[in-house]
């Protein structure tokens, strides 16, 4: 398996424009979640998902950040509009058994600069 | 609210100096805690659930232990290749599957 596949890997935008960050988990895991990781705030989880159906999203900022998963294959995270504050890195990750080990399979991350 | 706190922030090892990270944590109801890896650029890796006091885990040259309060991964006779940043996290019984990461410990062997 490719493992958990994030798109774009680098980000660079002006304040104000949108931003659509993707993910496609893996094959048969049905929780995914994506988490941004900052120096100052460490990972921090946004919203996550089971059975494409969000089940915690007290961690998205504000109404800007919004998140969907249409299909079992594909998520988006998306930023309108942008602020110099959003940038960060944003994981993706995904887990089968997110409620008995806690073993989530992340991808490598989208990288977020707003200028 | 929960807490996951780790220290210290950064450590470096002469290769073949053991040691420990610490994670100190504070949460309701205690599902599990977990290690994870990670290296620049990269997502982090899971290593290690524990799940109650008393219970220890070993892959390698990592040993992790948990207490009621807190975890320590000890690293033995350590090499260059485990240079990363080590994270804690934890999942708590009221919190759905969500994990709370701490800050990590970035850790740095030299030859």
């Amino acid at each position: 398996d490719a493992g958990v596949i994030q798109s774009p890997r680098h980000e660079v935008t002006e304040m104000g424009q949108e931003v659509t960050l993707r993910c496609k988990p893996i094959s048969g895991h049905d929780y995914l979640f994506w988490y941004r990781q900052t120096m100052m705030r460490g990972l921090e989880l946004l919203i996550y998902f089971n059975n494409n159906v969000p089940i915690d999203d007290s961690g998205m900022p504000e109404d800007r950040f919004s998140a969907k998963m249409p299909n079992a294959s594909f998520s988006t995270l998306k930023i309108q509009p942008s602020e110099p504050r959003d940038s960060a890195v944003y994981f993706c990750a995904s887990s089968q058994k997110a409620g008995s080990t806690g073993e989530l399979f992340f991808g490598e991350g989208s990288r977020l600069t707003v200028l | 609210e929960d807490q996951v706190t780790q220290s210290p922030e950064a450590l470096r090892l002469q290769e073949g100096e053991s040691s420990s990270l610490n994670c100190s944590y504070t949460v309701s109801g205690l599902r599990g805690l977990f290690w994870y890896r990670q290296d620049p650029g990269k997502g982090p890796e899971f290593l290690f659930t524990l799940y109650s006091a008393g219970e220890e885990k070993e892959k390698e040259r990592l040993k992790a232990t948990l207490t009621k309060k807190e975890s320590f991964l000890h690293i033995t006779a350590p090499k260059p290749e485990d240079s990363a940043t080590y994270l804690c996290a934890v999942q708590a019984v009221n919190s759905g599957y969500a994990l709370n990461f701490g800050k990590g410990t970035s850790l740095l062997v030299t030859p």
